[in-house]
């Protein structure tokens, strides 16, 4: 059975960091692309970046240059460095995976997602 | 592409049909455009893909069609899990532009 498990989140302020991390078992971490996907209080769902299984990246314009993601296939773990932290950040980040190589398709699996709020 | 779901809320009895719609902004390419259920503080589950296939392990009382621009995911009865927000998501041009989800639609009791 295939498990996302986020951790990471937290109060950040703005312009401060944060790190999240997506812990995944239960399918080869390797062959397959994965992505972050958010939602905003009273929002829906938005994707935020993705990774292929080459280490090829992928953010949405609200992100670039300040976000970065990265994957650790030894350790089966998928990470989002977030950085120069904004209000508009906040929401609930989901870790979700693709069904192939490449971060280009819909989402076969998804975490429970962890809380990110940046406020002062 | 941005995608419009209809209507925003859906109240309906357990055992009634739902029609959710999806309607996008331009052509959505091969039919790529996915349904998902969920539920708050829970993982979302993807439903369908390809506009009209069920995931792994997904009822039958769920079905996609539609193509081009207006897709729909119908439940044919529901059951009490299936009260929840459903959401459709685009991957048409995903190699150029980024993949975008429709607002969502409540489907709530009665």
């Amino acid at each position: 059975e295939v498990q996302l498990v986020e951790s990471g989140g937290g109060l950040e302020q703005p312009g401060g960091s944060l790190r999240l991390s997506c812990a995944a078992s239960g399918f080869t971490f390797s062959s397959y692309a994965m992505n972050w996907v958010r939602q905003a209080p009273g929002k829906g769902l938005e994707w935020v970046s993705g990774i292929s299984t080459g280490g090829t990246t992928f953010y949405a314009d609200s992100v670039e240059g300040r976000f970065a993601i990265s994957r650790d296939n030894s350790r089966n773990t998928l990470y989002l460095q977030m950085n120069s932290l904004r209000v508009e950040d906040t929401a609930i980040y989901f870790c979700a995976k693709d069904p192939a190589v490449l971060p280009a398709a819909f989402f076969d699996s998804w975490g429970q997602g962890t809380p990110v709020t940046v406020s002062s | 592409i941005v995608l419009t779901q209809s209507p925003g809320t859906l109240s309906l009895s357990p055992g009634e049909g739902a029609t959710l719609s999806c309607r996008a902004s331009q052509s959505v390419n091969y039919n790529y455009l996915a349904w998902y259920q969920h539920k708050p503080g829970r993982a979302p589950r993807l439903l369908i893909y390809g506009a009209s296939t069920r995931a792994t392990g997904v009822p039958d009382r769920f079905s996609g069609s539609g193509s081009g621009t207006d897709f729909t995911l119908s439940i044919s009865r529901l059951e009490p899990e299936d009260f929840a927000l459903y959401y459709c998501q685009q991957y048409a041009n995903a190699h150029n532009s980024p993949r975008t989800f429709g607002q969502g639609t409540k489907v709530e009791i009665k």
